[in-house]
């Protein structure tokens, strides 16, 4: 069974700049989830998706940051525009049902000059 | 505020020690507590899930427990190994399904 994709692994960018993150689920989960992981720090969610419903976007910064689930399978996360403080992992994970278990990403990690 | 503490930050020991890793969560409500392990540069790989209604669950050398009253969860790893050297984290469950989780302890296992 094929795990969770994300790209890019790696990204480099000025401040001010925008960035985009791509994550395709494991087949057949319905739930996708966005964690910002700073160095250092244990992950901390950005955005849950339920299909392409919202379920908790809280903390998300919605100044500058978006998400979504189009059509239910791949997400993509922006930054726009990029601060230094965004410099950081972005895990993507998803579960086959809520309150299961999560399967991560590898990660796409963000530095921001 | 729903915080999940990990302690100690870093652990050192000699290969073949059996360790505990402790986790405490300020909200007793708790959906489930999830343990997984991150190598350096890597996602998080699940060890262990273990539901509000259970009080452990095991997987070959790692144990995970559960005490809801006192808001704590421990990770037992037995026979400690280099190749177990990682950062371990644990997460506290939501109701919404998602994960709040601690800073993590740096586990080395010197041969």
């Amino acid at each position: 069974e094929a795990g969770v994709a994300q790209s890019p692994r790696y990204k480099i960018i000025e401040k001010r700049q925008s960035v985009a993150f791509w994550c395709n689920p494991i087949s057949g989960h319905a739930t996708l989830y966005w964690y910002q992981q700073i160095l250092g720090q244990g992950p901390k969610l950005l955005i849950q998706f339920q299909n392409n419903g919202v379920v908790d976007d809280s903390q998300l910064p919605k100044d500058r940051f978006s998400a979504e689930r189009l059509k239910g399978v791949d997400s993509t996360l922006k930054i726009q525009p990029a601060k230094l403080e965004d410099s950081a992992v972005y895990l993507c994970a998803s579960s086959s049902d809520w309150g299961g278990e999560l399967f991560f990403g590898e990660g796409s990690r963000l530095t921001v000059l | 505020k729903q915080e999940v503490t990990q302690i100690p930050a870093a652990l050192s020991v000699p290969e073949g020690e059996n360790l505990v890793l402790n986790c405490s969560f300020t909200d007793s409500a708790i959906y489930n507590l999830q343990w997984f392990r991150q190598d350096p540069g890597k996602g998080l790989t699940s060890l262990l899930l273990i539901q509000s209604s259970q009080r452990e669950q095991t997987s070959g050398r790692l144990n995970a427990s559960l005490d809801k009253s006192s808001g704590r969860s421990t990770l037992y790893i037995a026979a400690s190994q280099p190749g177990d050297s990682a950062t371990y984290l644990c997460a506290r469950g939501r109701s919404q399904g998602n994960l709040i989780f601690g800073k993590g302890t740096k586990l080395s296992v010197k041969p």
